[in-house]
């Protein structure tokens, strides 16, 4: 059984340009988090989707950040126009139901350089 | 609002050596407790979690964790350190929907 997905692992964009990160939940999964790690800062929580819908957002940014998880495919966090301040490493974790006491599995992350 | 807080952002032990990472957590309702893993350039593994179940709960690689309400603590163990601990370590609680807050993370480093 194949463990969370996330891709590309490193992606390098300069400023201005659009970044998009992929994740591919363990088969079953229909819970989907991502949470994103600054240098020298924690784990943050950015976004929590079922299929299809945003469940809670309270994290993410206002602008230029946004995410889906569509009825197929992968989730997608997408974010415009990016800045230096976005370089972090970005994870995704899924969950097999919602809950306190649920296990979320992480994926690999995604490396996200701004230049 | 529920936070956690881990004292002590590194952490350095000799091997077979105990290691001991604390947690100290805030919550209005029981917690849901988690300590995660994480190896350079890795995404986090579960070590163990808190439930309500016991307070004394055995994770993998022999790390054991316990809860004590009365501190609201949980700090994590382990009798004797191996080469291979060396990683961070993050402390989360989990709200209802289980979103996870994290601590900051303790930094472990295992000297020969």
């Amino acid at each position: 059984n194949a463990g969370v997905m996330q891709n590309p692992r490193h992606l390098v964009r300069r400023r201005g340009q659009e970044a998009r990160l992929r994740c591919s939940p363990m088969k079953g999964h229909s819970h989907v988090y991502w949470y994103r790690q600054l240098p020298e800062e924690g784990l943050k929580f950015m976004v929590y989707l079922q299929k299809e819908n945003i469940i809670d957002e309270s994290g993410m940014p206002k602008e230029r950040f946004s995410a889906e998880f569509p009825k197929e495919g992968p989730s997608i966090l997408r974010i415009q126009q990016v800045v230096r301040g976005d370089s972090a490493a970005y994870f995704c974790a899924s969950s097999l139901s919602v809950g306190s006491y649920n296990e979320q599995f992480f994926g690999p992350g995604t490396r996200l350089t701004v230049l | 609002a529920q936070s956690v807080t881990q004292l002590g952002s590194h952490v350095s032990v000799s091997e077979g050596a105990l290691v001991l990472l604390r947690c100290n957590y805030s919550s209005s309702v029981p917690p849901y407790l988690f300590w995660y893993v994480q190896y350079p350039n890795q995404g986090l593994q579960l070590l163990l979690k808190y439930t309500s179940a016991a307070t004394l709960v055995k994770g993998i690689n022999g790390f054991e964790a316990e809860f004590k309400k009365s501190e609201t603590s949980f700090h994590l163990t382990k009798p004797s350190a191996h080469m291979s601990d060396a990683a961070e370590y993050f402390c989360a609680v989990s709200d209802q929907r289980g979103k996870l807050i994290f601590g900051q993370g303790t930094e472990l480093s295992v000297k020969p």
